[in-house]
């Protein structure tokens, strides 16, 4: 069985600040991890995503995550956070036989000017 | 850039009225998912399809609820008789033979 935790459901942070995160995983097989972001009233657009090789790995908008197996983590960082990226971010978990995505419940991230 | 699309982007409907949501997924890919979104809640895993059969559906997925490919390029998902509960934002996602999704921009489905 896969389940992601999220710590933290609202998250702030000033504009040009550090943006971190924290994703928490449990999976039986080994992971594939993604976070995806979600803009008011919009879809689910993949930022990055870990399958094997490389454990830190670059997305789009200048988000990276590093996937770190002895803590079972997989958290998203951005050294200097934007407007913009004001938006729900979701982790999520599938495994390499049973591909369904689990996702966790979504940190919402405030940016204050 | 090739981009899965949904229809309609909202739909209103009356309690134990039957729904039809349509997917368009992307063209060569071969697997197709259906998630869903109650508000203010987390995406939640529907079903998954591939070679014209379910491979996996969730204990959401109930006797209610059918997924079809009906040609080549579309994908449905039917809710037979919709109970107020079943409004969500409903997800259409594809993929190829790698493991990312992508997803569609939703339905949002209010069972009034």
């Amino acid at each position: 069985a896969q389940s992601v935790t999220q710590l933290g459901s609202h998250v702030s942070v000033s504009e040009g600040a550090l943006v971190l995160l924290r994703c928490n995983y449990s999976s039986s097989v080994p992971p594939y991890l993604f976070w995806y972001v979600q803009y008011p009233n919009q879809g689910l657009q993949l930022l990055l995503k870990y399958t094997t090789g490389a454990t830190l790995v670059k997305g789009i908008n200048g988000f990276e995550a590093e996937f770190k197996k002895s803590e079972t983590s997989f958290h998203l960082t951005k050294p200097s956070a934007h407007m913009s990226d004001a938006a729900e971010y979701f982790c999520a978990v599938s495994g390499q036989v049973n591909d369904k995505i689990i996702f966790g419940k979504g940190t919402r991230l405030h940016i204050l000017p | 850039e090739p981009e899965v699309t949904q229809t309609p982007s909202h739909q209103v409907t009356q309690m134990g009225q039957e729904v039809i949501l349509r997917c368009v997924p992307i063209s060569n890919h071969l697997y197709f998912y259906w998630y869903r979104q109650i508000l203010g809640q987390k995406v939640e895993f529907l079903v998954s399809f591939y070679n014209n059969e379910i491979s996996e559906k969730s204990e959401i997925f109930d006797d209610q609820f059918s997924v079809e490919r009906p040609d080549g390029s579309n994908f449905t998902l039917k809710i037979r008789s919709t109970k107020l509960e079943d409004s969500a934002m409903y997800f259409c996602a594809s993929r190829s033979s790698g493991y990312e999704q992508y997803f569609g921009p939703g339905t949002r489905l209010t069972v009034t």
